[in-house]
């Protein structure tokens, strides 16, 4: 099973851009990317998906390298609502279903 | 609205007295999982399943059942709670697509204290 290494905190300022690297050294060929944004006491809320290269939407962008043993989220412009835990998730059906979340990232957002 | 939901949002209860955790979706979604989310632990699988009847391990079930005899329901049992099940618990739901995808939904969250 991929398992996926994440810092354990992080402090930003509004307004800054904010990277937050997963590193997931065995990660199958067929694996996804996947990184969710939880506030306390509420459930994880998705926020990309990603396969390799680049994606983008409304909130955030991911980067994945060639060799795709690392992704990184970028937060741009962050605000103080951005303050929260940050899961990376690799992996699904290769597993079976099981799915395995690490420790996530705590950011903290300082105005 | 698309939502999942989960029932009661908050328990109290005492060691042994068997209780069930409703978890119900409404986007027609396969797969559906739950979870338990301690400090300092981060999100543990507890179940999963991958469609009607299919139910499996994730990576702390014991102490837990789970069925899945319709789509929309995915009801989290304990038979005999003790202390050290006091948790937050999710459930999810999710609709993998061509296999890959992990987008999931996840409910409001159940808040069960054992004593």
């Amino acid at each position: 099973l991929a398992k996926t290494t994440q810092p354990i905190s992080m402090d930003s300022y509004e307004g800054q851009e904010v990277n937050i690297t997963c590193s997931h050294n065995n990660i199958a060929t067929n694996d996804y990317i996947t990184w969710y944004q939880q506030f306390p006491s509420q459930g994880p809320r998705f926020i990309i998906q990603g396969y390799k290269t680049k994606v983008t939407n409304e909130v955030a962008s991911l980067f994945i390298p060639a060799d795709r043993k690392s992704s990184t989220l970028s937060l741009p412009r962050v605000s103080l609502s951005d303050t929260a835990v940050y899961y990376c998730l690799v992996g699904f059906y290769n597993q079976g279903g099981k799915l395995i979340f690490g420790q996530g990232t705590e950011l903290s957002v300082k105005p | 609205e698309a939502q999942v939901t989960q029932n009661p949002r908050y328990l109290i209860t005492v060691t042994g007295k068997k209780l069930t955790v409703t978890c119900s979706q409404n986007m027609n979604h396969e797969y559906m999982s739950w979870y338990r989310q301690d400090p300092g632990l981060g999100l543990r699988q507890i179940y999963y399943s991958m469609n009607v009847e299919v139910t499996d391990k994730g990576d702390v079930p014991e102490g837990y059942k789970v069925s899945r005899k319709e789509k929309r329901n995915f009801p989290l049992i304990l038979e005999s709670p003790s202390p050290n099940q006091t948790s937050l618990y999710f459930c999810a739901s999710s609709s993998p697509g061509g296999g890959r995808s992990n987008e999931q939904y996840f409910g409001p969250g159940t808040r069960l204290t054992v004593t």
